[in-house]
């Protein structure tokens, strides 16, 4: 079993709704949430960290930790053209350990 | 311009033919890392770095050395490359592993 599940979609959306991306994970270690937006041929960019269980806010993204649970969310509201991309969800206890990334296309 | 720096972007290679692929960063990061991205199994940490002379293994460090002498560069080595290490490979780094800044990536064929 991998340390880091997320669903590999692809998922599609029309502009304007709100997408919605999940994490699972086993290991307890896990001490930084980060997501990552990667491009077509491009390096991951960081997107949102967090450390604790809760809701970060950043503009039009939320990230959600449920540490009980094992559980991260990413949303993003008001979904662009532009957000078309591979998330990925990414775990660090000094080795970060990647979701397979879910594939996004927001339809204009 | 705070950034990682790979080289090269591109390398195609034969097997058994030792090369380094370069990574630099300029933002004075402690921790740094490789990674190699493939089609199905995703983002995988190789080696990582928490400060100079300080290294320990990833998820999949076979066939593969790395270096830290100085805070910035972060150097991976492939004594004897193989076709099975084809692969496109990410240089990152991070202040304090809230976050990791990416280079562009190096896509390395091995024939």
């Amino acid at each position: 079993q991998k340390e880091v599940e997320q669903d590999p979609g692809p998922l599609s959306v029309p502009e304007g709704a709100i997408v919605s991306l999940n994490c699972t994970y086993s290991n307890s270690a896990f001490q930084y949430f980060m997501w990552y937006r990667q491009y077509s041929r491009k390096g991951p960019e960081l997107l949102m960290y967090t450390y604790s269980s809760g809701n970060k806010e950043d503009g039009r993204f939320t990230a959600q930790v449920d540490k009980s649970s094992k559980y991260i969310s990413l949303f993003i509201r008001d979904s662009q053209p532009s957000d078309s991309a591979t998330y990925l969800c990414a775990m660090d206890d000094y080795k970060l350990s990647f979701g397979a990334g879910t594939t996004v296309t927001v339809r204009a | 311009e705070a950034q990682v720096t790979q080289n090269p972007r591109y390398l195609i290679t034969v097997t058994g033919k030792k090369l380094t692929v370069t990574c630099s960063q300029n933002m004075n990061h402690e921790y740094m890392s490789w990674y190699r991205q493939d089609p199905g199994l995703g983002l995988r940490q190789i080696y990582y770095s928490m400060n100079v002379e300080v290294t320990d293994k990833g998820d999949v460090p076979e066939g593969y050395k790395v270096s830290r002498k100085e805070k910035r560069n972060f150097p991976l080595i492939l004594e004897s490359p193989s076709p099975n290490q084809t692969s496109l490979y990410f240089c990152a780094s991070s202040f304090d592993r809230r976050g990791y800044t990416f280079g562009s990536g190096t896509r390395l064929t091995v024939v």
